[in-house]
């Protein structure tokens, strides 16, 4: 079975922090994925990779950056948290970047921004 | 740009009743991939079905079924004899096929099976 971890189930951060959002998968996928979910909008892109170093903007970028060292590991930064980005994080990953590969999800980050 | 329209946010039903989760799509590519996902409330996104834009095949597996229709662009899907197990949020997304595999998601429908 895939397995998408995510580090935290929870976080609390204050405003203007740095956060860290880490990501493993365990299936040596190439494609790896950064979302946040809010309530009636789904989920909205943050970031993707499609190999080690390589990293490509999705729809809403503003205010986060990746980290993709290892072919396993996607990580999500928060570079100066506010507010407004107090949301659901979920991870996904899939095999390679043919467009009928399902995605695979991690449980997900629920982040507070105080 | 590519778009999905899940209109209903939440659905109540009582257990044994069938539910039907509608989803409209807007893309200008002709390959392209249908998805539904089902996310219960543990929170892990969970694949249930992929259809490609050649393939207007319907399909039923066990309780569920699903509707494809290119001519409306929608994908609509069906839990017959609803249980309560089937609680969760169900979320329709679309990949392009020039996009590689990247998801745009619908806003979800919440299902709420009642015993």
């Amino acid at each position: 079975d895939v397995k998408v971890t995510q580090s935290s189930r929870y976080l609390v951060k204050r405003t203007g922090e740095k956060v860290f959002l880490e990501c493993v998968q365990d299936m040596d996928h190439e494609n790896m994925f950064w979302y946040r979910q809010d309530p009636g909008l789904g989920l909205r892109l943050i970031y993707f990779s499609y190999d080690v170093k390589m990293k490509e903007k999705g729809d809403i970028p503003e205010g986060y950056s990746v980290s993709r060292e290892k072919k396993e590991r996607f990580s999500l930064i928060l570079e100066s948290a506010s507010t407004n980005q107090t949301s659901m994080y979920l991870c996904a990953s899939s095999l390679d970047s043919s467009g009928d590969n399902e995605q695979f999800f991690g449980p997900g980050t629920r982040l507070t921004v105080l | 740009a590519q778009k999905v329209t899940q209109a209903q946010t939440e659905i109540s039903v009582v257990e044994k009743e069938d539910v039907t989760l509608d989803c409209v799509y807007e893309t200008r590519d002709t390959t392209y991939y249908l998805f539904w996902y089902k996310q219960p409330p543990s929170g892990e996104l969970v694949f249930l079905i992929r259809r490609n834009s050649f393939d207007e095949q319907n399909e039923i597996s066990g309780r569920y079924s699903w509707n494809f229709q290119k001519s409306t662009s929608s994908f609509n899907f069906t839990i017959t004899a609803s249980q309560v197990v089937d609680s969760a949020v169900y979320f329709c997304a679309l990949s392009e096929g020039a996009a590689g595999n990247k998801l745009t998601f619908g806003g979800g429908t919440r299902v709420l099976v009642k015993p």
